[in-house]
């Protein structure tokens, strides 16, 4: 399985925009990444996903270098309900795919008023 | 539309004993997964199911067991539990179509005394 580095922690204040960064060296082609965060108490939630191209949904936007060994998560305005554990995951798709996501330590964002 | 939903949300069981968590995944999802996240770990993957099968395994012992019945719903089991068990099972549920998102459960936390 993929594997994927990221920061242990972060901070950030109210309003500002936040980066993490994710670094993954032996991703694959057929890989999509895949970012998912937990708040405190509830099970992991999506953010966004992407395999080549800048992703954008509400939440959050997803940027990925050119050589796809890299990404970032924007989130373009913290709130303090963005405080959570952020996982970068590497996600197989193809006929071996089944869809498991394999999660690391992740990023802990905390947001200051 | 309830999501994924989990039960028991909370459960305490004796060492040795055998526990039995339900999931039920979101309307319109056919694949149910697994894990058990650790008190200040990443969730970790158990098994997966779809068509009613185990698709694919993690790292676990055979003591862990599960079953889906065709309305898509599971069972997670564990035999012969140990101190090491206690956890936050968390369920997610997914589409086989396409590389959609997972969506989670709250979990049930398990703990074993």
């Amino acid at each position: 399985d993929a594997k994927t580095t990221q920061p242990n922690s972060m901070e950030s204040n109210e309003e500002e925009p936040v980066h993490l960064p994710c670094n993954h060296s032996t991703i694959s082609g057929t890989d999509y990444i895949h970012w998912y965060r937990q708040l405190p108490s509830q099970g992991p939630e999506y953010v966004i996903h992407g395999l080549t191209s800048n992703v954008n949904n509400r939440m959050a936007s997803l940027a990925i270098a050119e050589d796809r060994k890299s990404s970032t998560l924007i989130l373009h305005r913290a709130t303090l309900r963005d405080a959570a554990v952020y996982y970068c995951i590497l996600r197989g798709w193809g006929s071996s795919n089944t869809g498991k996501l394999i999660f690391g330590q992740g990023t802990t964002l905390q947001v200051k008023p | 539309d309830a999501g994924v939903t989990q039960s028991p949300t909370h459960l305490i069981k004796t060492r040795g004993q055998q526990v039995t968590l339900r999931c039920s995944p979101k309307s319109g999802h056919d694949t149910v997964s697994w894990y058990q996240q650790a008190l200040g770990q990443g969730p970790q993957f158990i098994f997966q199911y779809y068509e009613e099968e185990e698709r694919q395994r993690g790292n676990f012992p055979d003591r862990f067991s599960g079953h889906q019945f065709p309305n898509y719903s599971s069972e997670l089991n564990v035999n012969a539990l140990l101190l090491g068990d206690s956890a936050l099972y968390l369920c997610a549920s997914s589409s086989r179509l396409g590389n959609t998102e997972a969506f989670f459960g709250q979990g049930t936390r398990l703990t074993v005394v």
